[in-house]
């Protein structure tokens, strides 16, 4: 079974605070994603990866930003939280090729306070 | 752009009767279609994909899904709902990056 896991189920940091979400997979997909997740408005991407060291915007990218050093291991990065990034955030990753099914972590559910 | 709407928040159904889940997409080309469900506190998992040849796809837990190219369409079906089947379903389109509508969320009464 494709595993994918997330740092974390639940974090709680204060405003101003540095944030990294790690996801890391272990079906050697190429791509690798990070979406939030909010009630009424679905999932929305954030940034995604095809390869190590490469990084696409998605539709929400302001306020984060990603490292991808190794194939398997994608990060998120909140480099000053603020309140309005309490949400949850949910990793994917997929083959380059195929059927591009995506498949997901558990998710991390953050608080900024 | 693609894009995916989802036009039900949320759908009450008995518990053994039939579902549809409305989907319609925006897409440029041919697209690739599918349907995720998220239990309360799970991640999402896949329940069909479409990409090409017949368009009645069958998927797991025993959901179907319609692809009608004319309406722009992926609608879900299951004949009889199940209890375990209350859940958040999230419709997508996409090849690599993948877009995902709002969600609907299933209510199954007894």
């Amino acid at each position: 079974d494709v595993k994918v896991t997330q740092s974390s189920r639940y974090l709680v940091k204060r405003t101003g605070e540095k944030v990294f979400l790690e996801c890391v997979q272990d079906m050697d997909h190429e791509n690798m994603f990070w979406y939030r997740q909010d009630p009424g408005l679905g999932l929305r991407l954030i940034y995604f990866s095809y390869d190590v060291k490469m990084k696409e915007k998605g539709d929400i990218p302001e306020g984060y930003s990603v490292s991808r050093e190794k194939k398997e291991r994608f990060s998120l990065i909140l480099e000053s939280a603020s309140t309005n990034q309490t949400s949850m955030y949910l990793c994917a990753s997929s083959f380059f090729e195929g059927s591009y099914e995506q498949y997901f972590g558990p998710g991390t559910r953050l608080t900024v306070t | 752009a693609q894009s995916v709407t989802q036009p039900d928040i949320h759908i009450t159904v008995s518990e053994g009767a039939s579902l549809e889940l409305r989907c319609n997409y925006s897409y440029g080309a041919t697209p690739y279609l599918f349907w995720y469900v998220q239990s309360p506190g799970q991640g999402l998992q896949l329940l069909l994909k479409y990409f090409s040849g017949d368009t009645l796809v069958q998927g797991i837990k025993g959901f179907e899904a319609e692809f009608k190219r004319s309406q722009s369409s992926f609608n879900l079906r299951k004949p009889s709902v199940h209890w375990s089947d209350a859940a958040e379903y999230f419709c997508a389109v996409g090849v690599g990056d993948m877009r995902f509508g709002a969600g609907t969320r299933l209510t199954v009464k007894p």
